[in-house]
């Protein structure tokens, strides 16, 4: 079992470029989340999905979109990217009940 | 909403000393206090959890306590071996509610000197 992937895992970007980030569980884990990490700032959800098919905002959402098209796999999207998104992004998924969430290896992304 | 602070932000301990972290809550509601431990390079692993219903719990040279009425709880790490240097964080959630949703603190490097 691979767990929780993460693609790619560096990516630098121009202002203005979009990108997919793309996580993918064999977990088979209901819920998924993108984080973002900053020095000092700990570790902040951008949006959250409790399924197949559904998204929610999390506590940093501006300049993100996501889908959930498919169980096993989380999109991260930035439509146009800003070096304030400069930063590590973690995907993590959780089985429900209480119970450990499980994290990718991060992407670090680097906007010019 | 829920608001986690966590002190220090930077340790330094000597090998084979003791090193303890502390986190304060806000939200009364939270019931589920996971510590997360994050090596170079690495995503966060769950190291050790603890719930409302909890004072203290044990795993070898790690422990974790709770203060519900001081809304406060911290990580004991005894016997510091190298290998335990990295970087923790604490977080809190209720579950039942909120999906899941983790309010993590702002991390704690620990530095293990041979």
């Amino acid at each position: 079992n691979a767990g929780v992937t993460q693609t790619p895992k560096f990516r630098v970007l121009k202002t203005g470029q979009s990108m997919t980030l793309l996580c993918a569980q064999d977990m088979n884990h209901e819920y998924m989340y993108w984080y973002r990490q900053d020095p000092g700032m700990g570790l902040r959800l951008i949006h959250y999905s409790v399924g197949e098919g559904t998204t929610a905002k999390g506590e940093v959402p501006d300049g993100y979109n996501v889908s959930r098209l498919k169980k096993q796999n989380f999109l991260l999207g930035l439509e146009s990217a800003a070096p304030s998104q400069t930063s590590v992004y973690f995907c993590a998924t959780w089985v429900g009940r209480v119970n450990e969430q499980f994290f990718g290896p991060g992407t670090r992304l680097t906007v010019l | 909403g829920e608001n986690v602070e966590q002190h220090p932000s930077t340790l330094s301990v000597q090998e084979g000393d003791s090193a303890v972290i502390k986190c304060t809550y806000s939200d009364s509601a939270s019931n589920y206090f996971p510590w997360y431990k994050q090596e170079l390079g690495k995503g966060p692993q769950l190291i050790i959890d603890i719930r409302s219903n909890v004072g203290e719990k044990k795993d070898q040279r790690i422990a974790v306590t709770l203060n519900k009425t001081a809304k406060h709880f911290s990580l004991h790490i005894t016997e510091t071996q190298p290998e335990d240097s990295a970087v923790y964080f604490c977080a809190a959630t209720s579950y039942g509610g909120s999906q899941g949703n983790l309010i993590f603190g702002k991390g704690t490097k620990l530095s293990v000197k041979p």
